[in-house]
């Protein structure tokens, strides 16, 4: 009965690779975003996704792309990884634009090498 | 975007002791200001969040204050217990539904 949940749990890959992370909600949301979460612990929005917008925070390189099968399920691809890509990725949901409560998946542990 | 500013980075507490963490603003269009909790290798949690149409808002030890002139917002833990040991981080949202965290404070709760 996991609301939001990541696979891997921990990721690790070498420098130059490609490397996706799925994420699933099962609240029903609307809308889900992923985060990055680096060595001193600062959380930083990467991109919103609903299915009639993505809003991109314009810091994130155009290596990072969110894909979105479903309303359930947004996937986070990386292309040509990089050492400074390290870091914890987390998932959530919010139920819509007008409701702002977001709920976090458990996280997905990246180590490029 | 939105710059959320967070103090202090550290915080040490006896058990029974309050704590509170203050957040400023910088886009005064933001409207919803949550805070998490992020223990030790686990997920950031919501353990309440408070609107611009109001100013403090209570939940048995835990309370939010507001005051959107000083675009200023607090989080007050009172009678601290060794389990509220952990990060803990505010927000504002912006651009519809982007949150903007703050740096974070590490409480530590001394039994």
């Amino acid at each position: 009965d996991t609301a939001v949940s990541q696979t891997p749990k921990y990721l690790v890959t070498q420098m130059g690779n490609d490397k996706s992370i799925k994420c699933e909600q099962n609240l029903g949301h609307d809308t889900m975003y992923w985060y990055k979460q680096d060595s001193k612990k600062f959380l930083k929005i990467m991109f919103s996704y609903n299915n009639k917008e993505l809003i991109i925070n314009e810091t994130v390189p155009n290596r990072f792309s969110p894909k979105s099968p479903d309303k359930a399920h947004l996937n986070l691809h990386i292309n040509s990884l990089e050492l400074g890509d390290s870091a914890v990725y987390f998932c959530a949901s919010s139920q819509g634009r007008n409701s702002y409560e977001q709920y976090f998946g458990p996280g997905t542990r990246l180590t490029v090498t | 975007g939105e710059n959320v500013e967070q103090h202090p980075s550290t915080l040490s507490v006896q058990e029974g002791d309050s704590a509170v963490i203050k957040c400023t603003y910088s886009d005064s269009a933001s409207n919803y200001f949550p805070w998490y909790k992020q223990e030790l290798g686990k997920r950031p949690q919501l353990i309440i969040d408070i609107r611009s149409n109001v100013g403090e808002k209570k939940d048995q030890r835990i309370a939010v204050t507001l005051n959107k002139t000083a675009k200023h917002f607090s989080l007050h833990i009172t009678e601290t217990q060794p389990e509220d040991s952990a990060v803990y981080f505010c927000a504002a949202v912006y651009a519809g539904n982007m949150l903007t965290f703050g740096g974070g404070t590490r409480l530590m709760v001394k039994p």
